[in-house]
């Protein structure tokens, strides 16, 4: 079974500079988490969909940040205006009716 | 509201020595808590999970017990390997679902 694929695996961007994140889920699995990730700190939930619906975003900084997911099976995060403070690996996990969430190996972001 | 402690931001330890990480937590209701790893270069992978139902839990020789009365769900292995170096996650699963992480415990095995 493939697991959760993210891509790029690493961006390095000037500030002001917009990036996008790919997500593919694992098959069948209908909740899709987008966390960030600083240096030496754990994850910090972003956004999560539940098929293609937001279920809860209140996380995302919505001046800069959107993420969809319009089929509920790949999603995307994107950055607008990129900021040396959105520096971090950002993790893309999707669950089954939210058990145990799988997560991908991520997106390393520097933001220069 | 929800919150989990990890008071140990690094854990240091030889090969075969014993493994001891602590984690503590606050919440409501009856919450379902989980071990999570994180390998360099990787993203985090669930090591165990456990509910009111069962109160134990173990995979790949670590162990975790739920303790309702100190609200701790302490991580142990009896001897650790030197592919145990990772970070490792106490984490909370709210009613509602959602993921509650602690900050993490680095531990490093010296060769």
């Amino acid at each position: 079974e493939a697991g959760v694929t993210q891509s790029p695996r690493y961006a390095v961007l000037q500030e002001g500079q917009a990036v996008s994140f790919w997500c593919d889920p694992i098959s069948g699995h209908d909740t899709l988490y987008w966390y960030q990730q600083p240096r030496d700190q754990g994850p910090q939930l972003l956004v999560y969909f539940r098929d293609e619906a937001v279920i809860d975003n209140s996380q995302l900084p919505s001046d800069r940040f959107s993420a969809v997911r319009p089929k509920g099976t790949n999603s995307t995060l994107k950055i607008q205006s990129a900021k040396q403070g959105d520096t971090a690996t950002y993790l893309c996990a999707s669950s089954f009716s939210q058990n145990t969430l799988y997560f991908g190996a991520g997106t390393r972001l520097s933001v220069l | 509201g929800n919150s989990v402690t990890q008071m140990q931001g690094q854990v240091t330890l030889s090969e075969e020595e014993f493994l001891f990480i602590n984690c503590t937590y606050s919440t409501t209701g009856y919450p379902t808590l989980f071990w999570y790893v994180q390998y360099p270069g990787e993203g985090p992978q669930l090591l165990l999970k456990v509910t009111t139902a069962n109160n134990k839990g173990s995979s790949r020789g670590f162990e975790a017990t739920y303790d309702k009365g100190t609200t701790s769900f302490h991580l142990q292995k009896a001897s650790v390997q030197e592919s145990d170096s990772a970070v490792y996650y106490c984490v909370l699963g709210d009613s509602n679902y959602q993921l509650i992480w602690g900050s993490g415990t680095k531990l490093i095995i010296k060769p």
